[in-house]
């Protein structure tokens, strides 16, 4: 039950795209395609962004898109806002009705 | 409007014991899976456990394994979390989360265990 690796912080200026990365092993982000992603801004609880790898729930802007490559996830923020400077965290089954999230990643938007 | 309240947070003593309750409304408790997800202070998530719809399957992370359970109560709407043998790493704000995959959250409550 290792969390998954993300980049401790990305950062772009407004209107630009950036990419978080979520790198965990064959047992979970490698053997699944539901990895989810979630937006937490400071002193506040966490919001759904993408779902099973790709998926935006209602509500959420089209400016974020998730991606899966082996063992890798990906989101993207395209179109930066000032809005979008928060922690991300991605999480992902990891077989046997268990789940583990990502490190966490700071977006700063410049 | 889905809608979790968490509750029963606060201060212990190490090896002390805690229950946390999650209140849900505006959805069919009943039908989700619910979780325990906590973060302590500055820290990242780290999934805790996770309880099926009815209540006749339940999982935990080896750092609490032993120590806490997860329990519902359908006919109530309500989720628990008793927390024995607490230690001081076990500090952190507690969310309650719907689903699979985990989607809605409460606003969380904070334990925190110290002398």
């Amino acid at each position: 039950q290792s969390a998954l690796t993300q980049p401790a912080s990305v950062s772009g200026s407004p209107g630009q795209s950036i990419t978080i990365s979520c790198t965990g092993t064959s047992s979970d982000v490698g053997s699944y395609n539901l990895v989810s992603w979630y937006q937490q801004h400071p002193g506040k609880a966490p919001k759904l962004m993408i779902y099973e790898g790709s998926k935006r729930p209602s509500g959420v802007s089209n400016r974020f898109s998730g991606s899966k490559s082996g063992n890798t996830a990906s989101l993207t923020i395209s179109g930066l806002q000032a809005d979008d400077e928060a922690d991300y965290y991605c999480c992902s089954y990891a077989g046997s009705s268990t789940y583990v999230f990502g490190t966490g990643t700071k977006v700063t938007v410049l | 409007e889905v809608q979790l309240v968490e509750s029963g947070g606060g201060l212990v003593q190490p090896g002390g014991s805690l229950r946390l309750s999650c209140a849900a409304s505006g959805f069919t408790f009943s039908s989700y899976w619910m979780h325990w997800v906590r973060q302590a202070p500055g820290k990242g998530l780290v999934w805790v456990s996770r309880i099926n719809s009815d209540g006749s399957s339940t999982r935990y992370a080896d750092s609490v394994k032993g120590r806490f359970t997860i329990s519902r109560d359908n006919a109530n709407n309500t989720l628990y979390l008793q927390m024995n043998s607490l230690r001081a790493e076990d500090t952190a704000v507690y969310y309650c989360v719907r689903g699979a995959p985990p989607d809605y959250w409460g606003q969380g409550t904070l334990v925190t265990v110290s002398s």
